[in-house]
């Protein structure tokens, strides 16, 4: 199973963008980068997915790198509500199930 | 309309003792995912149900621990003999997802707001 890598923390100024980035370098060339975030005491939130393009919506933009080793979430306007922990992750497609696995994620503090 | 739901929503409970944690996925939803969140740590993955296919319970931590889906809607957590590192918050998701990821697929799961389980 490919494994994610993420810095254990940032912090972001209110207003700006905020680039959390995720090394995936094992990935193989069926499995899905997906990224979640998990607010203080709630379940974790879809946030967005890709392949290999990149994307957009109305959350976030995901980045991800020609050789897809890595990537980076965007969010362009970080607001404190952004303030969690952001996991990314990867999908293991096996048969006719899959298994997610997450690491530990990063906390973003989102700063006034 | 109505998200997956989990009772209890807090649990606490003497070493030793067996606990039962439920889920309710979103209807219709055929896949039911289990997780547990340490203090301070990520998600960990536990069990999988897929419809009626054998779940895949690589992530339970020992046979202490057992998971059951009937009529593939709700589930049950169960964990015997519980102990002080069993304390975490247990979290359920569903997804819609019925095809393999290499087809293009979505994959959203939906998360439960968890059940926080104290094992004193």
């Amino acid at each position: 199973d490919a494994k994610t890598t993420q810095p254990t923390s940032m912090d972001c100024a209110e207003g700006r963008a905020a680039n959390l980035p995720c090394n995936h370098s094992t990935i193989s060339g069926n499995e899905y980068v997906y990224w979640y975030r998990q607010i203080h005491s709630q379940g974790p939130q879809y946030i967005i997915h890709g392949l290999k393009n990149n994307e957009t919506n109305e959350m976030a933009s995901l980045i991800i790198t020609e050789d897809r080793k890595s990537s980076t979430l965007i969010l362009p306007h970080a607001t404190l509500r952004d303030t969690a922990v952001y996991y990314c992750i990867v999908i293991t497609a096996k048969t006719s199930y899959d298994k997610v696995i997450f690491g530990p994620g990063t906390s973003l503090s989102v700063i006034p | 309309g109505a998200g997956v739901s989990q009772s209890p929503s807090n649990k606490v409970t003497e070493k030793g003792k067996d606990v039962e944690l439920r889920c309710d996925p979103i209807s219709g939803h055929t896949a039911l995912y289990w997780y547990r969140q340490s203090l301070g740590q990520g998600l960990e993955f536990l069990i999988y149900f897929q419809g009626n296919s054998a779940p895949d319970k690589s992530g339970l931590p020992s046979d202490r621990f057992s998971a059951e889906r009937t009529g593939g809607s709700v589930s049950t957590l169960t964990i015997q003999r519980t102990q002080q590192e069993d304390s975490a918050v247990y979290l359920c998701a569903s997804s819609t997802r019925t095809t393999m990821v290499a087809s293009g697929g979505s994959y959203e799961q939906y998360f439960g707001p968890g059940t926080r389980l104290t094992v004193t």
